[in-house]
């Protein structure tokens, strides 16, 4: 089967720094994106990885390692705006339109 | 640059109910078109993609359905809604011949059915 695991919840306190984990195993491999959704919002678009190493963005970053199945975001200076939930998602290989999710991870930001 | 429009954001509708959710895209052509369900604390589930006008391909067997008019203009429907059905609907499209081929949300409709 395919499958996709994060924690559940996670809390960090403001000015911090988090790491979100996400492995997987399916069938193949295309490409690992994750988005952040606030409450009751839409995803929106974070990062993608397709080769190994780490992805820098802002304060965001996120790395992979193929053979591990494994990635995880990086979130910096955190702030109380990134209290959401952090979806992984992977692409596998066999499908360029699919993408298997995770079920998210909660972060909840204290003062 | 390109948005996606997706409405109503709220619906309550009783079992037994027709159901019809549109979205539409705008500042791209030929763009691949998706449907999501979101139940709550649950990851996403794929319900429907369209690669073309008329093409679509279904991923759960449900009594939903899709349907995709023009290129840019994607339905989801319902003959009889069921209370299973509620959830939060989320319209996405990414570009057809991209790579990465990200995908990027409309605003969602979250569905009550009572």
């Amino acid at each position: 089967g395919q499958n996709i695991d994060q924690p559940t919840e996670m809390t960090a306190t403001e000015g911090a720094i988090v790491q979100i984990n996400c492995t997987y195993q399916t069938s193949g491999f295309n490409g690992l994106f994750w988005y952040q959704q606030h409450a009751g919002e839409a995803p929106t678009f974070l990062s993608y990885n397709v080769l190994d190493g780490l992805e820098e963005k802002g304060r965001f970053s996120s790395f992979l390692s193929r053979s591990k199945g494994y990635s995880y975001l990086l979130l910096k200076e955190l702030q109380m705006k990134d209290s959401a939930s952090y979806l992984c998602a992977v692409r596998a290989q066999d499908s360029n339109y699919q993408l298997i999710w995770g079920a998210g991870t909660k972060l909840i930001i204290k003062p | 640059s390109q948005t996606i429009h997706q409405w109503p954001a709220t619906l309550v509708q009783p079992v037994g109910s027709p159901l019809s959710l549109e979205c539409t895209v705008e500042g791209t052509s030929n763009p691949n078109l998706y449907w999501y369900r979101q139940a709550a604390g649950r990851g996403l589930q794929l319900l429907f993609y369209s690669v073309g006008i008329g093409q679509i391909s279904s991923e759960v067997p449900q009594n939903l359905s899709a349907s995709r008019p023009q290129d840019r203009q994607f339905i989801l429907s319902s003959k009889k809604l069921l209370l299973s059905d509620s959830g939060f609907y989320l319209c996405a499209w990414s570009y057809s011949r991209a790579a990465k081929n990200i995908q990027y949300f409309g605003a969602g409709t979250r569905l009550s059915v009572l």
